[in-house]
Parts: C-alpha cells; sequence; structure tokens
C-alpha cells in the first residue's frame, strides 16, 4: 500500500545545530508540504512543493529551507535550531494540490534544548 | 491571506448526543472547506469536504454545512460514539487551505 513517512519520530537537538526532517511518499503525488502544530496555534505551513525542483515558502518559513530533488522526498532542514522551533513537524502530500485531500504523514516530534 | 477561527477549543458531549464545530473564514474567494481528524499520535486524516458550489454534504453520521453569505462553516456529528473522540480542524482556501486552530473532541459514554 501506497504510504507517507517520516523520520526521525523523536528528535532532540540543541539550539544552532542544523537538524533535517526526512519525509517520503509512495503515493507518487506531485504535491508535498511541510507544516508544524503547535498548541493553540493548529496547523501552520511552512513550505511546500508542486514538483520536482520547485519549492515556495508557506506563512512560517524563516529558519526552515526544503529541496525537492524527486517526486518522492521533500527533507526539511532547521539551518540552526533555535527554542522556538520545538514544535511536531507533519509532512503530507496530494495529487492535485492544497484543494484535494492531503495525506499527512505520522508525525516528527522535534525538541530544541 | 486567509483567516480561519474555530470554536470551541474543546467541546464535552454526552455518548449518543450531537457535536457542532464551527468555523469561520477571511477570504471570500476561498471555495474548498476540509474538515480533518486527528487522533492522539497520529497525523490529521480526511473526513469530509464542501466545495464553494454545494451548502451542504453528509457522510453517515457527519454532515458539513456552508454559508458562503457569512463565510461559515460547521462540522455536524450526530449519535457520537467514544472512537469520535480527537482533535478536529477545519480548513479553508482557494489557491492553498489554511487551518484552524482545532477542537479537542471528547465523547463521554
Amino acid at each position: 500500500d501506497a504510504e507517507i513517512t517520516q523520520s526521525p519520530r523523536h528528535k532532540i537537538t540543541e539550539t544552532g545545530r542544523q537538524v533535517t526532517l526526512a519525509c517520503h511518499q509512495t503515493w507518487n503525488h506531485n504535491n508535498m508540504f511541510w507544516y508544524r502544530q503547535d498548541l493553540g496555534h493548529g496547523l501552520r505551513l511552512i513550505h511546500y512543493s508542486y514538483g520536482v525542483q520547485d519549492t515556495n515558502k508557506g506563512e512560517v518559513s524563516d529558519g526552515y529551507s526544503v529541496s525537492r530533488s524527486n517526486t518522492e522526498d521533500l527533507p526539511l532542514t532547521l539551518e540552526s535550531a533555535a527554542s522556538s522551533q520545538t514544535s511536531v513537524y507533519f509532512c503530507a502530500s496530494s495529487l492535485t494540490g492544497t484543494r484535494d485531500e492531503q495525506f499527512f504523514g505520522p508525525g516528527t516530534r522535534l525538541t530544541v534544548l | 491571506g486567509e483567516n480561519v477561527e474555530q470554536h470551541p477549543s474543546t467541546l464535552s458531549v454526552q455518548e449518543g448526543d450531537s457535536a457542532v464545530i464551527k468555523c469561520t473564514y477571511s477570504d471570500s474567494a476561498s471555495n474548498y472547506f476540509p474538515w480533518y481528524k486527528q487522533e492522539l499520535g497520529k497525523g490529521p486524516q480526511l473526513i469530509i469536504d464542501i466545495r464553494s458550489n454545494v451548502g451542504e454534504k453528509k457522510d453517515q453520521r457527519i454532515a458539513v454545512t456552508l454559508n458562503k453569505t457569512a463565510k461559515h462553516f460547521s462540522l455536524h456529528i450526530t449519535e457520537t460514539q467514544p472512537e469520535d473522540s480527537a482533535v478536529y480542524f477545519c480548513a479553508g482556501g482557494y489557491q492553498k487551505v489554511t487551518f484552524g486552530t482545532g477542537t479537542k473532541l471528547q465523547v463521554i459514554p
């Protein structure tokens, strides 16, 4: 069965370190998204991609970057982790865009000390 | 950009009762309104969605209504069951969707 996976599921890091969260989908979807989930804020869009070599900033993109070198993967990089980036991160994919069902991964809980 | 507000933030109902979650949006161009359910420790999952050319949509015990004039939409769950306990997110948008802040629903057996 097609699926979307994230790794690691839990990560503890220190302030200032570079961190990369992986997202891999086997749906063969063109569109992939990264969200962060914080209490009181719901799901906020960080970055998204509509295809290979395409990346776009979401509403909370500062301090994050993504690259899309193939259809299956959209890794999220925190260039210099900050305590404000402690959160649960979700990756999602969809066939035709955000105005279609998004399939979410299980999430990565990141703690920045 | 779009702003989606969701109420209430928490909701407790007795098993068998109905639950209603309400959302408002700001951008009159928004035309797609999905609802997601998130169980503990999992990613959100789409349960129902509605597009702006439709005023109401039902799927078994779940229904969504959309009032474009007032720019609000609601999720209705009838005959609630303990397995309905979860966090529910509304979302809305035109080119991209914006999520609400979530409602934690607790169904008391």
